[in-house]
């Protein structure tokens, strides 16, 4: 199993331009989520999907799209990237949104992030 | 709605000493609680989580830590810090369902000689 892959590991974008930070999982997690690290702010949620063509906002959604069209990938879109997006993204998953943290298979699977600048 | 605080920013410690990083939540529920850990430039690796039972669990590379209902809090230790244990450290809250995963504003350790 490769677990939950980014891509790209890096990019940087000017202003106003437009991408898609790639998030793709092959253990048939049904959920999905996607947060943005900054220094002194820990991890914020931005979007999250419990399912195909079901998403919903987190902490920080401002700036940024999703779709879930399959069960395997949850891509984030940046429409105008802005400077205050600079950060280091990181794409999480996890097994069955019925499935119970005592039950075998609960756990959270992160990427490995995408660090991305924007200037 | 859930939060997490982790009240140290940055802690240093001597190798070779203990170590407790603090963390607590607000929540309604029993929640479940995750401890990570992240070196510079890396991923976010789980060191420990408690879902129910003993409120003393144990994880990787040493750390155990404690739950303490009362004082609504998971706090993380380690007997004897290694230099290899400065890293950034996350308390997180979550539950099973549709909740997603919530995280603390991180504390980053650093360890001298």
């Amino acid at each position: 199993n490769a677990g939950v892959t980014q891509t790209p590991k890096f990019q940087v974008l000017k202003t106003g331009q437009s991408m898609t930070l790639q998030c793709a999982q092959d253990m048939n997690h049904e959920y999905m989520s996607w947060y943005r690290q900054d220094p002194g702010m820990g991890l914020r949620l931005i979007h999250y999907s419990v399912g195909a063509g079901i998403t919903d906002q987190g902490e920080v959604p401002n700036g940024y799209n999703v779709s879930r069209s399959t069960t395997e990938d949850f891509p984030l879109r940046l429409l105008s990237a802005a400077p205050s997006q600079t950060s280091v993204y990181f794409c999480a998953s996890r097994l069955g949104t019925q499935l119970k943290p005592t039950q075998s298979g609960y756990g959270y699977t992160f990427g490995s992030g995408t660090r991305l600048t924007v200037v | 709605a859930q939060s997490v605080t982790q009240p140290d920013i940055h802690i240093t410690v001597s190798e070779g000493a203990s170590l407790e990083l603090r963390c607590n939540y607000s929540y309604g529920a029993t929640p479940y609680l995750f401890w990570y850990v992240q070196s510079p430039g890396q991923g976010l690796q789980l060191l420990l989580k408690y879902f129910s039972g003993d409120t003393l669990v144990q994880g990787i590379k040493g750390f155990e830590a404690e739950f303490k209902r009362s004082q609504s809090s998971f706090n993380l230790r380690k007997p004897s810090v290694h230099w290899s244990d400065a890293a950034e450290y996350f308390c997180a809250v979550g539950e099973s369902g549709n909740t997603p995963l919530v995280f603390g504003k991180g504390t980053r350790l650093s360890v001298i000689a």
